[in-house]
């Protein structure tokens, strides 16, 4: 069993629909959640952390932590044409060891 | 310049050729990192390093040789590369020991194509 599991996708969405990004893991270890998005032809870039369980918006974007199912959540409203990109979660253990475990990466596309 | 610069952005190899990737992070990040990204799989982590000591080697063939000279440069040095090579070579930095708060920053890679 993978420790990060994401489904590649790709996601097709009609602009201003509500996206939900979704990971499951299986290390109840883990404490520090994060969102990266990669543009093509682009490195990954941190959009999102969280800490433990709960909720945490900044704009347009939602994450969610469910430790308890050990699922992972990133909600994008009112979705656009530049949302369009490669998601990836990651997670880490408390005091974070240098090393963060990536999922695959879900693509999607948001169309006009 | 900002951030985490890689070079090459694209490179094409033989099989029997011998090149570097470098990387160049100007954040004051103690940590860098390579990872290999191939389509449809997570990032797969190679090397770290931590203030300029590898820490980790995650079962790389040794065609596949990484140099950490300072805590700002970072190579991947490449010779007889196979074709299951060919992926996105993403340089990353970190503060060492805080990177599950603020995460990495990444590089726009390297594409390598061994033909």
């Amino acid at each position: 069993q993978k420790e990060v599991e994401q489904d590649p996708g790709p996601l097709s969405v009609p602009e201003g629909a509500i996206v939900s990004l979704n990971c499951t893991y299986s290390n109840s270890a883990f404490q520090y959640f994060m969102w990266y998005r990669q543009y093509s032809r682009k490195g990954p870039e941190l959009l999102m952390y969280t800490y433990s369980s709960g909720n945490k918006e900044d704009g347009r974007f939602t994450a969610q932590v469910d430790k308890s199912s050990k699922y992972i959540s990133l909600f994008i409203r009112d979705s656009q044409p530049s949302d369009s990109a490669t998601y990836l979660c990651a997670m880490t253990f408390s005091g974070g060891y240098n090393k963060l475990i990536f999922g695959a990466g879900t693509r999607l596309a948001v169309h006009p | 310049e900002t951030g985490v610069t890689q070079t090459p952005r694209h490179l094409v190899m033989g099989m029997t050729n011998k090149k570097s990737l470098k990387c160049e992070q100007h954040l004051g990040h103690n940590a860098m990192y390579w990872y290999k990204q191939s389509a449809k799989k997570p990032l797969e982590l190679m090397f770290v390093y931590n203030f300029k000591e590898q820490t980790e080697n995650n079962s790389v063939p040794s065609r596949f040789s990484p140099e950490c000279p300072n805590s700002s440069h970072l190579f991947l040095h490449l010779h007889t590369l196979q074709p299951e090579d060919s992926a996105l070579y993403l340089c990353a930095s970190s503060q060492a020991v805080r990177a599950g708060i603020y995460g990495y920053t990444f590089g726009s890679g390297t594409r390598l194509t061994v033909v």
